[in-house]
């Protein structure tokens, strides 16, 4: 069964400065899928970045980035000149699917990331 | 496009009561997911839609749980005879199919079972 590991529960970090967020996965398939939502207090989920795995190149989506390690089965999220409003929940999800099959989500158990003005 | 809606978005019933929540998709998205997330956890699958057919279903859906999608559109995830433990944030997720593996969620039901 696949499963994802977020071994960070909360982390912090400084107005403008730079933050990443640690996510493992295992799984025994090659052709998957992988991503970071974002979910604000009482807020609904939001997708922030996704990453296919048979791509080398990482993703990059304005501040936020990725660093993904396909052998090393390691997926982190990179955010950059942080914001107030990147105050939330993150939690790392893998899909995997094909032609008509489930593409359901696993997640991680989160981490909550604070903004310190 | 107006994203996924979720009705109602809190709920507080007594145990054993019956409870019904509905998911509106995004208009031509053609999979609906449900999902549970307790306190503290990530969203754990409990069932899947293509069209109108219901195509797995977790372990986690025990037989007081039922849910349908009548022609492709909207859905509804009833739980009957409510348990303290059925008390978590239903989150509803649509996708365009195929074509696309990216979800999005609606705002979730909030159930409080008391």
């Amino acid at each position: 069964a696949q499963t994802v590991t977020q071994s960070q529960p909360e982390m912090s970090v400084q107005e403008a400065e730079t933050v990443t967020l640690s996510c493992t996965y295992d799984t025994s398939e090659s052709d998957y899928y992988l991503f970071w939502y974002k979910q604000p207090p009482s807020r609904q989920m939001i997708l922030v970045i996704r990453q296919e795995a048979y791509k080398q190149q990482n993703a990059t989506e304005n501040r936020f980035s990725v660093n993904f390690q396909k052998a090393a089965k390691s997926f982190s999220l990179k955010i950059s000149d942080s914001q107030l409003g990147d105050a939330a929940m993150y939690f790392c999800a893998y899909s995997w699917g094909s032609g008509g099959s489930n593409y359901k989500l696993t997640f991680g158990k989160g981490t909550l990331l604070t903004v310190n003005p | 496009d107006t994203g996924v809606s979720q009705n109602p978005r809190h709920k507080i019933t007594k145990r054993g009561q019956n409870v019904t929540f509905r998911c509106d998709p995004i208009s031509e998205h053609n999979r609906l997911y449900w999902y549970r997330q307790t306190l503290g956890q990530g969203p754990e699958f409990l069932t899947y839609f293509q069209n109108e057919a219901q195509l797995e279903k977790s372990r986690l859906l025990s037989d007081r749980f039922s849910a349908e999608r009548p022609k492709g559109s909207f859905s509804t995830l009833e739980i009957q005879r409510t348990e303290q433990g059925d008390s978590a944030m239903y989150l509803c997720a649509s996708s365009l199919g195929v074509t696309s593996y990216e979800q999005y969620f609606g705002p979730g039901t909030r159930l409080t079972v008391t």
